[in-house]
C-alpha cells in the first residue's frame, strides 16, 4: 500500500496563476483532509471531506476549492494564487473512530508551494 | 490565545538523556489527545495516542490532566533517531475541524 500520495510534490508560482494539487489515498478511508503549515503556525485545516461527496470548510479556506472526486480522491484548487500562499501542503486521511473517540489521521508527503 | 501551546524549543539533549515536553490547550470540550512526530522535511506521523490514565510505549510516556488541560510526554534514554519536532494534537468534541494542531516542539539529541 502506498497509504496517500501528493503531486506534485513541488511547484513555484506567479501570482496570479492557478493551479491544482491532487492527494490520494488506497487505504478506503471515508475522510480526507487538507492543511497547511507555516513556520510558528502548527497545521491548519483548510478544507475536508468526511465521506465520498461531501466538503466543508475548515480553519483558513479563502483563495481555496476542493473537489473530493471519488473516496479515493481529493483535490485542492488555487485559482489565482498569492504570495500568502506560499507554505508546505499535506493531505490526511483518517477512517471512522476508534472506540475510543480518537481518529488518527494518516499524512501524505506534501507539497511545497512557492508564490511568487 | 492558541487553541494549542506548545514551546517551540529547541531542546538541545545529549544522547541517554531524560526530555520532557509540555503542551496546554484551553478548549475543556476536547476529548481525545495525541503526540504526533514530524521529521525535518517530512509529514506528521502518529507516535501515541494519550490516554486519562497516562500511557507507556517502550521509552515514550504520555500523561493528561484534565483539570490543568495539560498534556506531557517523557522520553528516556533519548536516541539520536529521537530527533525530530513534536506536535500536541487535540480532537475537540463537535468540533468540524476534526484535529488542532500545536505548532511543536523542536528535539534534537546530540552525540
Amino acid at each position: 500500500n502506498a497509504g496517500v500520495t501528493q503531486t506534485p510534490k513541488f511547484q513555484v508560482l506567479k501570482t496570479g496563476q492557478s493551479m491544482t494539487l491532487q492527494c490520494a489515498q488506497d487505504m478506503n478511508h471515508n475522510s480526507m483532509y487538507w492543511y497547511r503549515q507555516d513556520p510558528g503556525m502548527g497545521l491548519r485545516l483548510i478544507y475536508y471531506s468526511a465521506s465520498e461527496g461531501t466538503t466543508d470548510k475548515g480553519e483558513v479556506p479563502n483563495g481555496y476549492n476542493v473537489s473530493r472526486l471519488n473516496k479515493r480522491e481529493f483535490s485542492l484548487r488555487l485559482e489565482s494564487a498569492a504570495p500568502s500562499q506560499t507554505s508546505v501542503y499535506f493531505c490526511a486521511s483518517s477512517d471512522r473512530d476508534d472506540p475510543r473517540g480518537s481518529k488518527t489521521q494518516y499524512f501524505g508527503p506534501g507539497t511545497r508551494l512557492l508564490v511568487l | 490565545r492558541k487553541e494549542v501551546e506548545q514551546d517551540p524549543g529547541p531542546f538541545n539533549v545529549p544522547e541517554g538523556a531524560t526530555v520532557a515536553f509540555n503542551c496546554t490547550y484551553s478548549n475543556s470540550a476536547s476529548q481525545s489527545f495525541f503526540w504526533y512526530r514530524q521529521d525535518c522535511r517530512k509529514e506528521p506521523k502518529l507516535l501515541m495516542s494519550v490516554y486519562s490514565s497516562g500511557n507507556e510505549d517502550g521509552r515514550f510516556t504520555a500523561q493528561l490532566n484534565r483539570a490543568s488541560q495539560y498534556i506531557s510526554l517523557l522520553i528516556r534514554d533519548s536516541k539520536l533517531s529521537d530527533s525530530a519536532t513534536y506536535l500536541c494534537v487535540v480532537n475537540i468534541a463537535g468540533s468540524a475541524r476534526q484535529l488542532t494542531f500545536g505548532s511543536g516542539t523542536q528535539l534534537t539529541v546530540l552525540p
